[in-house]
């Protein structure tokens, strides 16, 4: 099945630095990746999304890069502010597999004033 | 008029006992989950509907017994509580065939003591 590594687990920014987590994925027939954001206490809120057949997606100070060679995924957030601390999960999912998304780790994501 | 809701939010219990989380969706989705989310923050999958059919059966123990009645509700049942059990439960929908974009619900923590 589908693996995927979250790195860093931990990430501490200034405000107004940019932030970059990263995932790599273990299949190479995945061909969705979306990212989640989940505040202290709530649910997982879907931020962005790519899809195979896209190397880059911008949604304002968010952007998702995909390298389908190397298996990796990044997720880059500029610009950042106090709101934007939370965890943040990567996922990957296979096509036909019922959208069974695997997800990352988590990258706990603290922006210090 | 919360897109996913699920109860109880929170759910203490004694090891041994038998508890039902309850979940709706009212975004007309076809495809409901249930993911656990452990201490680590880590998300994983344990079953999938879609219309009222089991299509993801994650090696889960038979002590979990999902039900969905009609493809609006997804409820989760759990035999024998162990102190493994303990963490969020997260029910979430998407619509097949659109994207695989997932809603969550807000989550329902178990706590077996």
């Amino acid at each position: 099945g589908e693996n995927v590594e979250q790195h860093p687990s931990t990430l501490s920014v200034q405000e107004g630095d940019s932030a970059v987590i990263k995932c790599t994925y273990s299949d190479s027939a995945s061909n969705y990746f979306p990212w989640y954001k989940q505040e202290l206490g709530k649910r997982p809120q879907l931020i962005i999304d790519i899809r195979s057949n896209v190397g880059e997606k911008k949604d304002q100070r968010i952007a998702v890069t995909l390298n389908k060679t190397a298996k990796h995924f990044s997720l880059h957030i500029t610009e950042t502010q106090p709101e934007d601390s939370a965890v943040y999960f990567c996922a990957a999912s296979l096509p036909g597999g019922g959208n069974k998304l695997t997800f990352g780790t988590g990258t706990q994501l603290k922006v210090e004033l | 008029d919360t897109a996913v809701s699920q109860t109880p939010k929170y759910l203490v219990t004694q090891m041994g006992n038998d508890k039902s989380i309850k979940c709706e969706q009212n975004l007309g989705h076809d495809t409901m989950y249930w993911y656990k989310q452990d201490s680590k923050k880590f998300l994983k999958i344990m079953f999938s509907y879609n219309n009222k059919e089991l299509i993801i059966n994650e090696t889960v123990p038979n002590r979990f017994s999902p039900k969905s009645p009609d493809k609006a509700h997804l409820n989760l049942h759990i035999n024998s509580l162990e102190l493994g059990d303990s963490a969020v439960y997260f029910c979430a929908s998407s619509q097949a065939g659109v994207d695989e974009k997932l809603f969550f619900g807000s989550g329902t923590q178990l706590s077996v003591l």
